[in-house]
Formats: C-alpha cells, sequence, structure tokens
C-alpha cells in the first residue's frame, strides 16, 4: 500500500541553523500539507500547497518557514533559523483531489532545537 | 469548522467493542465527520469518514445520529495495539469556503485497551 515517508526521522540542530524535512508524498496525491506537534500539545496546522504553490498557512508558518516541491516526488519544509520553540514533531500528509478528503500522513520527523 | 467535544480518556477491555462519542452541536449540512487516530506520537492515521448515513469499513464503524449532533466511532474488537487518541473532526467537503482541506486537531479521546 503507497504510503507517505518522510526524512530524517529525528534532526539535531542548534539554534539559529538552517533545517530541511523531507517529503515524499503518495505519487497521484495532489495537495501536500505540513502539520506540527509539540510534545504534549495538538496537533496544529502549518501550511497546504497545491499546483505549485501555497494555498493555505496558519500564524505559525512565518517567514521562518517555506515549502517547497523541487522536482516531481519530494515536498520539503525548511525552517531558516530554528528556534528553541521549533522543536516538535513535523508530520507531512498529501491527498488525491478536491473530492478525496482523506489526507495520508507520514511517520513524522522529530526535531530538536538546542 | 464547526467545534467538536470529545472524552478526554476512556477505557476499553481487550476483545470488546469500544464506542467513542463525539459532540458536534453546531455542524452544519455540508459537513462531514471525520476520525483520524494518532498511535504514540506517530503520524495521525485516517479511520473512517461520514456525512449522515452511517459507514463502515474494514477497521470501524461510525454511527452518526439523524440530527447529526453528535456521532460514535465503534471499534469492534478492540486490540491492545488500538491504544491511541482518536480525534472527530468535522470539515466541509471540497475546497469549500477558505479551507483547503486542513484539519483542526482538538485533544481527541486517549483510548486506553487493557488486556
Amino acid at each position: 500500500e503507497p504510503e507517505v515517508t518522510q526524512t530524517p526521522s529525528h534532526q539535531v540542530t542548534q539554534m539559529g541553523q538552517e533545517v530541511i524535512l523531507r517529503c515524499v508524498p503518495i505519487s497521484n496525491h495532489l495537495y501536500f500539507y505540513w502539520y506540527r506537534q509539540i510534545l504534549g500539545q495538538k496537533v496544529e496546522f502549518l501550511v497546504s500547497f497545491y499546483n505549485n504553490e501555497i494555498s493555505e498557512k496558519s500564524e505559525i508558518f512565518d517567514d521562518q518557514f517555506s515549502v517547497e516541491r523541487p522536482d516531481g516526488s519530494n515536498f520539503t519544509l525548511k525552517i531558516r533559523s530554528t528556534k528553541l520553540e521549533d522543536s516538535a514533531m513535523y508530520f507531512c500528509a498529501s491527498r488525491t483531489d478536491i473530492k478525496q478528503e482523506t489526507q495520508y500522513f507520514g511517520p513524522g520527523t522529530r526535531l530538536l532545537v538546542l | 469548522d464547526a467545534k467538536t467535544t470529545q472524552p478526554t480518556s476512556m477505557d476499553c477491555a481487550e476483545g470488546r467493542a469500544a464506542n467513542l462519542p463525539c459532540n458536534h452541536s453546531t455542524i452544519s449540512g455540508n459537513e462531514y465527520v471525520y476520525w483520524y487516530r494518532q498511535i504514540h506520537s506517530q503520524g495521525p492515521q485516517y479511520i473512517i469518514h461520514g456525512l449522515k448515513n452511517n459507514e463502515t469499513n474494514e477497521m470501524a464503524s461510525l454511527i452518526i445520529t439523524e440530527d447529526r449532533k453528535s456521532s460514535t466511532l465503534i471499534l469492534p474488537h478492540a486490540t491492545l495495539r488500538d491504544t491511541a487518541v482518536y480525534y472527530c473532526i468535522v470539515r466541509v467537503a471540497g475546497a469549500g469556503g477558505t479551507s483547503y482541506g486542513k484539519l483542526t486537531f482538538g485533544q481527541g479521546t486517549i483510548l486506553t485497551v487493557h488486556p
């Protein structure tokens, strides 16, 4: 069964450093998402991406964040200058089209900012 | 998207049915009820969704009341692997309004299945 994959599974970085989290959505999917979950808290929406542009973003998704689909398979989340409060699990999700609402999530990347 | 209310936690014996309630009294006519679960910090997993009819798949059944103000997710024979946080999410299908499909998660119900 196709699945969303994410790399790396864990990332440790120093405050102020740039990180890139990578996701490979399910191959025929058209809508892509990033969510995050700070330890012990709710899963929070960050951004949605469709047709090579951001379709919606949350207040969390400020200028330090960016997303890109550099090729036909990868979907990346970049944090330019990490802060301690960026430590969280980051989940990528994808879905097929406007009629199929089900989102499929990846296993997540655990980011720890020191 | 309409707000949902779920109990904070529930227990269930292995092999018994787990019935997880969700209140969504402000649901609109074009909003679906979705259920996802999250097993110990893994990515959320889709379980089932419905509009007004009861639904069943290989994982669970979804019972929606006639007035659609509440629903129940039923895991017919709970196993230890069903221990997870279960999220009830109500949202408009399609890119209705300003939403492009984002899911808004609440705190969910922590279901613990005991041996």
